[in-house]
């Protein structure tokens, strides 16, 4: 099944600042998907980012605020901007396994903004 | 919508204890299903995929069911050991290629 290496593991940063997540893949994928879980909360897809085109955004979540980049088939990054307290939480990618039919995912990037 | 939700939020057993795990789901119509495992913090592992036309499927000590008439599936866990504590969570797809909806979890703790 697919790897995916995911980066920072963990991070504490102040607000008003901004993250890049990156997420590499060892083999090449459609779609990737990015995912948060906020503290004690399950998961919540934030947007499917596919190579080539805009990612497609879940609603509650916006553009400007989780700039999302995909510039090959192997590759994204997922920043979340201007940070607040309320931003802390575990951000995750994943990919779909075209072996499998299941899902991968990243080891997670525990945010911490204070 | 698809909603998944899990019972019990939360789950305390001596070892050695079988379990089960309970997830269900509202659409009926999905494509397949997945169980996770993720420890304080981390990222998810995944345990077992049951693809829309299977009913089962086995690894080691875990066992998972799927019911997609009644929307149900359990993870059973035989002999559970301390290193089984964690959250597990279900998951199921309506496409291929589509995201996944998760339920809200079981936390597992195994008392040595």
């Amino acid at each position: 099944s697919a790897v995916i290496s995911q980066k920072p593991s963990r991070d504490i940063c102040q607000r008003g600042t901004s993250l890049t997540i990156q997420c590499q893949v060892d083999s090449q994928v459609t779609m990737m998907f990015w995912y948060r879980q906020q503290p004690g909360q399950s998961l919540t897809l934030i947007a499917t980012a596919n190579q080539g085109s805009e990612a497609t955004y879940e609603s509650g979540f916006v553009i400007d605020k989780f700039p999302i980049s995909r510039p090959n088939l192997t590759f994204s990054t997922l920043t979340v901007s201007n940070m607040s307290p309320e931003d802390s939480s575990i951000y995750l990618c994943s990919v779909e396994d075209r072996q499998t039919y299941g899902y991968t995912f990243g080891s997670g990037t525990r945010l911490t903004v204070v | 919508k698809q909603e998944v939700t899990q019972i019990p939020a939360a789950l305390s057993v001596p070892e050695g204890e079988n379990l089960v795990l309970n997830c269900s789901f509202t659409d009926s119509a999905i494509y397949n299903l997945q169980w996770f495992r993720q420890d304080p913090g981390k990222g998810l592992t995944s345990l077992l995929l049951i693809q829309s036309s299977q009913r089962e499927q086995t690894s080691g000590r875990l066992n998972a069911s799927l019911d997609k008439s009644s929307g149900r599936s359990t993870l059973y866990i035989a002999a559970s050991q301390p290193g089984d504590s964690a959250t597990y969570l279900c998951a199921v797809t309506n496409n291929a290629g589509n995201m996944l909806t998760f339920g809200g979890g079981t936390r597992l703790m195994v008392k040595p």
